[in-house]
């Protein structure tokens, strides 16, 4: 059964960056992506993007491109996700996925990490 | 690209069938059978409840169930229970490349 374990929280000031680790253990990931979604407190959850480690393909939310570096080192089985110009409101728990894939798409997700609270305060 | 749309509540009896809609575009919900719905309680993760607009994962109950019908999917909880007491997401791939996530539905059991 595939778990994954992700980074412990962060605080942040604002206009720094976050990077954010996702390690896959305890099953195959080959055909699989590495999701990031992310939940402000109190409010519905987000996709920031996704990246299929295999064949290093990598989309990007509208709404953080530009923002957003999502990367996966294959032979660790791990996620990144870096978020760069830190604003208050990217406080959030931010969490990795593992992606379902079709083809060259990432779709659902069907095991979560346990999620990373960032806080970005002055 | 905007979310999709879904009903802020919805509610139920205990053993009553409920069924929250997500309502998106030909740009999404219209043009592709890769609508997912999540269940969260609070302080939770995430779970995965249906996929491709019909599947249930391993494990999940079959008292879930997904449909959908033009740019509307449609989740239904049959016999509604108490531990059913969630907020529920729906996601769509979109012709974007990405996935949409629906703003959200709070189910209370009454």
């Amino acid at each position: 059964q595939v778990q994954l374990v992700q980074s412990g929280a962060e605080v942040k000031k604002p206009g720094s960056s976050v990077k954010v680790s996702c390690k896959a253990s305890g099953g195959t990931f080959s055909k699989y992506a590495f999701s990031w979604v992310r939940q402000a407190p109190g409010q519905g959850l987000e996709w920031m993007g996704g990246i299929i480690p295999t064949i290093d393909i990598s989309n990007t939310a509208q709404n953080f491109q530009g923002r957003v570096s999502i990367t996966a080192d294959e032979s660790t089985n791990t996620g990144y996700m870096e978020l760069h110009s830190l604003r208050s409101d990217d406080t959030a728990v931010y969490y990795c996925a593992r992606g379902m894939v079709r083809g060259v798409v990432i779709l659902g997700m069907d095991v979560w990490g346990q999620g990373t609270t960032v806080t970005v305060s002055s | 690209q905007s979310a999709l749309t879904q009903p802020a509540s919805v509610s139920g009896s205990p053993g009553q069938s409920i069924t929250i809609s997500c309502t998106g575009t030909s740009g999404d919900v219209g043009d592709y059978n890769y609508v997912s719905w999540y269940q969260q309680h609070p302080g939770r993760v995430p779970k995965l409840m249906i996929y491709d607009v019909t599947k249930r994962p391993s494990g999940v109950s079959y008292r879930f169930s997904g449909s959908k019908s033009g740019n509307t999917a449609s989740l239904t909880i049959s016999g509604l229970q108490a531990e059913d007491e969630a907020d529920y997401y729906c996601t769509s791939y979109a012709s974007t490349g990405s996935l949409i996530f629906g703003g959200g539905t709070k189910v209370t059991v009454l």
